[in-house]
């Protein structure tokens, strides 16, 4: 079965850090881009960060440049989100997806397969 | 305010269609392909078309996309009770370089 596991959501104080992972399996990892994407409590989808398939290119949203990171592990087939002085408008179900079509650049091809979400509170 | 701009919500009695539309520009929709999600309450979000108008396997052909110019389109036939969701366009900004996502539209199947 294709899948994706988030894992590493939680509580935080603005200003900290947490580190998202994303588990995948049932496909070639390394054969697909991966993305980012949240949703704030009661609001709707932004896209946040990817990254090609051998992550030799990177993407962010505005949002988050200069404080997030987007990185993977292709033996490991696992995706991350390192993120840093994180705000409370941070605050949302983080998301990774995979890019629904197999290319070597991080143009947009919408994201096939989703995962369930991580949730990430920053609050003091 | 996201860049590209959808009704809030939108309704419908069962076995009515009904369309959701995505105004974006030349940089976005205009140049670019168009995908749409649903999303149902507390699930995450589902690829329901891909490519402007083609449907991945498992879609129901009840849902159809389109595109003209810089607007694109998600009509859904033969409304069900099931349909009710959250919808998001989405498409490439080539002046941001990156993805970008509809604010959605909550469909409700009165």
């Amino acid at each position: 079965e294709v899948q994706l596991v988030e894992s590493g959501g939680g509580l935080v104080q603005p200003g900290g850090s947490l580190r998202l992972s994303c588990a995948a399996s049932g496909f070639t990892f390394s054969s697909y881009a991966v993305h980012w994407v949240r949703q704030a409590p009661g609001k709707g989808l932004e896209y946040v960060s990817g990254i090609t398939s051998y992550g030799d290119s990177t993407y962010y949203a505005n949002s988050v440049r200069g404080r997030f990171a987007i990185s993977r592990d292709n033996p490991k087939n696992t995706l991350f989100l390192q993120m840093d002085n994180l705000r409370p408008e941070d605050t949302a179900l983080y998301y990774c997806a995979r890019a629904a079509e197999s290319a070597a650049n991080l143009y947009y091809y919408g994201m096939d397969v989703w995962g369930q979400g991580t949730t990430v509170t920053v609050s003091s | 305010q996201s860049v590209l701009t959808q009704p809030p919500s939108a309704s419908e009695t069962p076995g009515q269609r009904v369309t959701i539309s995505c105004s974006g520009s030349s940089s976005t929709i205009g140049g670019n392909l168009v995908y749409w999600y649903q999303q149902i309450p507390g699930m995450a979000p589902k690829l329901l078309i891909q490519r402007n108008n083609q449907r991945p396997s498992g879609v129901p052909d009840r849902f159809s996309g389109s595109k003209s110019g810089t607007s694109a389109s998600l009509a859904i036939s033969g409304l069900r009770s099931e349909d009710e969701a959250d919808y998001y366009c989405s498409s490439w900004d080539d002046n941001l370089g990156g993805p970008i996502f509809g604010g959605g539209t909550k469909l409700t199947v009165l």
